[in-house]
């Protein structure tokens, strides 16, 4: 079964550090989402991107964090500098479009000291 | 502010009773309509993708209805079994924006 891949699964990091999060689409998928897990808000989008391009990124803080993919393979999510109230599970979903369903990694579980 | 509305927030059902809830979402632009089935500790799985008004879709025990002109859509289960135990999220997607709420945490009582 062909699956979305997302590396680290688990991130302990300090405050103040870089933190690189990665996903790989379905191959094909040309849609590609960053979710965000918290508590107090559920799952909240935080980027999207079709074709590559990226198509909403108003939920992400620009000051800290950036998405990006750099080919078709590849999605990153990065956060610098860190800080605490960035732990959370962060999802990469991928799918053919908004009308198709979402395919989701299993998360990237990272913990701000 | 799009707000998308699930209700209620957590359900206690007997096992082999049947259930519904629901997603209220505002009505107009709209797109698009995702029920997604959260077991905990592991990813969102799609169940059922609508995008038009009256559409129903069935999976096994589970289905779900639109109403795109009042805003809103149901999940139903028939016969609960404990594996239906979880989180019940929808999400809009309008505008090209996607709205998930916050989810209708299920429990099976056997």
């Amino acid at each position: 079964d062909a699956r979305v891949t997302q590396t680290p699964r688990h991130k302990v990091t300090e405050m103040g550090q870089e933190v690189t999060m990665r996903c790989q689409p379905i191959l094909g998928h040309n849609t590609v989402f960053w979710y965000r897990q918290t508590m107090m808000q559920g799952l909240e989008l935080l980027a999207y991107f079709r074709n590559r391009a990226p198509l909403d990124d108003s939920g992400m803080p620009k000051d800290r964090f950036s998405a990006e993919m750099p080919d078709a393979t590849l999605a990153t999510l990065k956060i610098q500098p860190s800080e605490p109230r960035d732990s959370a599970v962060y999802f990469c979903a991928s799918g053919f479009g908004s009308q198709w369903p979402q395919h989701f990694g299993d998360g990237t579980r990272l913990s701000i000291l | 502010i799009l707000n998308v509305e699930q209700s209620p927030q957590s359900l206690h059902v007997q096992e082999g009773d049947s259930t519904n809830f629901t997603c209220s979402f505002p009505s107009s632009n709209f797109y698009a309509l995702h029920w997604y089935r959260w077991e905990t500790a592991k990813s969102p799985e799609a169940l059922f993708v609508m995008t038009l008004n009256g559409d129903e879709k069935k999976k096994g025990r589970i289905s779900a209805t639109l109403n795109t002109k009042e805003g809103y859509s149901y999940l139903y289960i028939k016969g609960s079994q404990p594996e239906d135990s979880a989180t019940y999220l929808c999400a809009l997607n309008r505008d090209d924006k996607i709205i998930f709420g916050k989810g209708t945490r299920l429990h099976i009582l056997p």
